[in-house]
C-alpha cells in the first residue's frame, strides 16, 4: 500500500530563520509526483511546489526547496527566510495513478 | 476563473438527515476527488472521478455516495448523516496535462448531531 509519513506534528521558527519539514512515502511504482500544499488558517489549500519523480533535479520556488532523495523516498521541504505568513498546516502530497495520498500534516508557526 | 466552488460552506444537520455536498470546476479538468480532513488525520480520500462517467471508492466511501454529473460537476450525497462524519469537506480537482496539481474549494464544515 502506498503511504506518505509525516513525522513531525508541530514545529516553530524564528522569523527570518530556516526550517525543514520532513515526508517519508512508500511506493512501488516508478513514475510518480510529490507535491507540498499550504493550508493557512483560511482553509484554502494552496500548492507549494511540486517534484516530478523521474527529474533529479529537486525543485525550487523561490524561498521554499525541497530535498527529493528518490532511494530513500525522502521529500522535504526547506523554507528559507520565515515570513509570518508561513504560519500555517503543510501537507505532503504523492499521486501515482490518479489517487493522491496526502500524509497527516505538520503545523508550523513562525514566532516574531 | 471561479476554479473549484463548493456549496454550502457550513452546514449543520441531525443524525439520520441526508445532504447533498455541490462542486463544480470551470477549469475543464477531467479528474474531481472528494475528501474529508479530521483534525490529525490529513485529508482522506473518499471518492473520485478519473473522468466524466466514472467514479471509484477511495479509502473511506462507507457512508457516502457520488455522482460526476457532468464534466464540470461531482456531488457527495450523505444519505443517512452519522455524527462520525462530522468533518471539513474538500472537493479538488486535477488534469494530468497541468502535471497533477490538484485545484481545492473552500471546503465545506459539516456537523452532524
Amino acid at each position: 500500500a502506498q503511504t506518505v509519513t509525516q513525522s513531525q506534528p508541530e514545529m516553530s521558527v524564528q522569523e527570518a530563520e530556516t526550517v525543514t519539514l520532513s515526508c517519508t512515502y512508500d511506493t512501488s511504482e516508478n513514475n510518480y509526483y510529490l507535491f507540498w500544499y499550504k493550508q493557512p488558517p483560511s482553509r484554502q489549500m494552496i500548492l507549494v511546489i511540486r517534484q516530478e519523480a523521474y527529474k533529479q533535479q529537486n525543485a525550487t520556488e523561490n524561498r521554499f526547496s525541497v530535498n527529493f532523495q528518490k532511494a530513500a523516498k525522502s521529500f522535504s521541504l526547506k523554507i528559507s527566510d520565515s515570513q509570518l505568513g508561513d504560519t500555517a498546516m503543510y501537507f505532503c502530497a504523492f499521486i501515482g495513478t490518479y489517487k493522491y495520498i496526502f500524509g497527516t500534516g505538520t503545523r508550523l508557526k513562525v514566532l516574531a | 476563473n471561479a476554479g473549484v466552488t463548493q456549496t454550502p460552506k457550513f452546514q449543520v444537520l441531525k443524525t439520520g438527515q441526508s445532504m447533498t455536498l455541490q462542486c463544480a470546476q470551470d477549469m475543464n479538468h477531467n479528474s474531481m476527488y472528494w475528501y474529508r480532513q479530521d483534525p490529525g488525520m490529513g485529508l482522506r480520500l473518499i471518492y473520485y472521478s478519473a473522468s466524466e462517467g466514472t467514479t471509484d471508492k477511495g479509502e473511506v466511501p462507507n457512508g457516502y455516495n457520488v455522482s460526476r454529473l457532468n464534466k464540470r460537476e461531482f456531488s457527495l450525497r450523505l444519505e443517512s448523516a452519522a455524527p462520525s462524519q462530522t468533518s471539513v469537506y474538500f472537493c479538488a480537482s486535477s488534469e494530468v496535462d497541468t502535471g497533477n496539481e490538484q485545484f481545492f474549494g473552500p471546503g465545506t464544515r459539516l456537523t452532524v448531531l
